[in-house]
């Protein structure tokens, strides 16, 4: 079973649409959740961390179930710059603190 | 800072041949690893180091191999190339290790082999 897994959409949703990621990971051990954002043939780029309590950045807001072992990304007002894909990805501090990455949701938002 | 440098950021290899890929990064991290990313996988981490002199295995470690002599560089080598090694290699770094520390990506070296 893998790690991380994520629906890889793709998702397309017009310009200010609410769009909601889900993620599962298979470790209950695992000890760090984060949100990633990777542009086409770029590198990923940290877009949030996620905290037990759910936490938001501007249009962005991320939870976090550990009974359930789901995360969750929310993306409010969605703009064109938003298209990209959205990496979920959890951490491992026990096992030489490695980052297990889910394989992503792609976002295209269009106008 | 230039952050996370790589080299080269093509390269074509034919099965057999061996090459190093270079990973440079200038924040003073501890920590930096290599991963590739391939079709379907998501990223998949080859081997990583907690500090100069250390390094360890990760998920997919057979056919490469890295040292740090210095904080700075992590160079990964692939011994004989096979076409099941093309793949989009990126290596990242990140401050002391953390579980809960950012990891900066470079812009990544996309390999081919024939």
């Amino acid at each position: 079973r893998k790690e991380v897994e994520q629906d890889p959409g793709p998702f397309n949703v017009p310009e200010g649409a609410t769009v909601a990621f889900n993620c599962t990971y298979s470790n209950s051990a695992s000890q760090s959740f984060f949100w990633y954002r990777q542009d086409c043939r770029k590198e990923p780029k940290l877009l949030m961390s996620v905290y037990s309590s759910g936490n938001e950045d501007g249009r962005f807001t991320a939870q976090l179930n550990r009974a359930s072992q789901y995360i969750s990304l929310l993306i409010r007002d969605s703009k064109l710059s938003d298209s990209a894909t959205y990496l979920c990805v959890v951490n491992r501090l026990y096992t030489g603190n490695q980052f297990y990455f889910g394989t992503g949701t792609s976002l295209t938002v269009i106008p | 800072n230039a952050g996370v440098t790589q080299t080269p950021k093509f390269q074509v290899l034919k099965t057999g041949q061996s090459m190093t890929l270079q990973c440079a990064q200038d924040m003073n991290h501890e920590y930096m690893s290599w991963y590739r990313q391939d079709p379907g996988m998501g990223l998949r981490l080859i081997h990583y180091s907690v500090g100069a002199g250390i390094t360890d295995q990760g998920e997919v470690p057979n056919g490469y191999n890295v040292s740090r002599s210095t904080t700075e560089d992590f160079p990964l080598r692939l011994l004989s190339a096979a076409p099941s090694q093309t793949s989009v290699y990126f290596c990242a770094s990140s401050y002391g290790g953390l579980s809960t520390d950012t990891q900066y990506f470079g812009p990544g070296t996309r390999l081919t082999v024939l």
